[in-house]
């Protein structure tokens, strides 16, 4: 079976550019998180959906991040302008329907350089 | 207070070696536990979930302690391919809001 699909697996761009990271959760989950990890801070929550609707945002740093989940199989980051502190490691992961027992399954990740 | 604290490392252990990593957390209203192993540049990956009664795949022992509100993970006779970084991971809320620990590194040393 698939995994979680992020995509792209690296992005280099300027600062000051939008950049849009992709992901695709594992069918039949319903919750999806968004990771940003950094050797500073480590793993930090940025967002998650539950059923496709944002449940808790307040990891998200600031307005120039944004994301979306237009339906169960694809959700997307926006941050835009992009500055190069938001140079970092983004991981999709997703969850299946059930109690809190249920473990989340990452993507392999987004490494995302803004210059 | 952080709500999930793990101790940084790195630990540095010989070949066959016990080890052993704490992780307190701060909800006691908390519902479940896991560990994840995180390779240098991979993403983290499942290693065990926790059971309240405590419970063991292969060399790898979970505990969990509600009354202090840490839980373990002991690793037996290590491996050389147990180098990583082990997270710890506490999920509460009706939601499943999850909360990652900042990670013990492990280095296993020949």
């Amino acid at each position: 079976d698939a995994g979680v699909i992020q995509s792209p697996r690296h992005e280099v761009t300027e600062m000051g550019q939008e950049v849009t990271l992709r992901c695709k959760p594992i069918s039949g989950h319903n919750s999806l998180f968004w990771y940003r990890q950094t050797m500073m801070r480590g793993l930090e929550l940025l967002i998650y959906f539950n059923n496709n609707v944002p449940i808790d945002d307040s990891g998200m740093p600031e307005d120039r991040f944004s994301a979306k989940m237009p339906n169960a199989s694809f959700s997307t980051l926006k941050i835009q302008p992009s500055e190069p502190r938001d140079s970092a490691v983004y991981f999709c992961a997703s969850s299946p329907p059930g109690q809190t027992n249920q473990p989340q399954h990452f993507g392999d990740g987004t490494r995302l350089s803004i210059l | 207070r952080k709500e999930v604290e793990q101790d940084p490392g790195p630990f540095n252990v010989p070949e066959g070696a016990t080890v052993a990593f704490n992780c307190t957390y701060s909800n006691s209203a908390s519902q479940s536990f896991f560990w994840y192993r995180q390779d240098c540049r991979k993403e983290p990956k499942l290693l065990m979930s926790v059971y309240s009664s405590g419970n063991e795949d292969g060399r790898f022992t979970a505990q969990l302690n509600r009354a202090s509100q840490y839980i373990s993970l002991l690793i037996r006779d290590s491996k050389l391919s147990d180098s990583a970084t082990y997270l710890c991971v506490v999920r509460s809320g009706g939601y499943q809001k999850v909360t990652f620990g900042t990670g013990t590194k492990l280095q296993v040393i020949p």
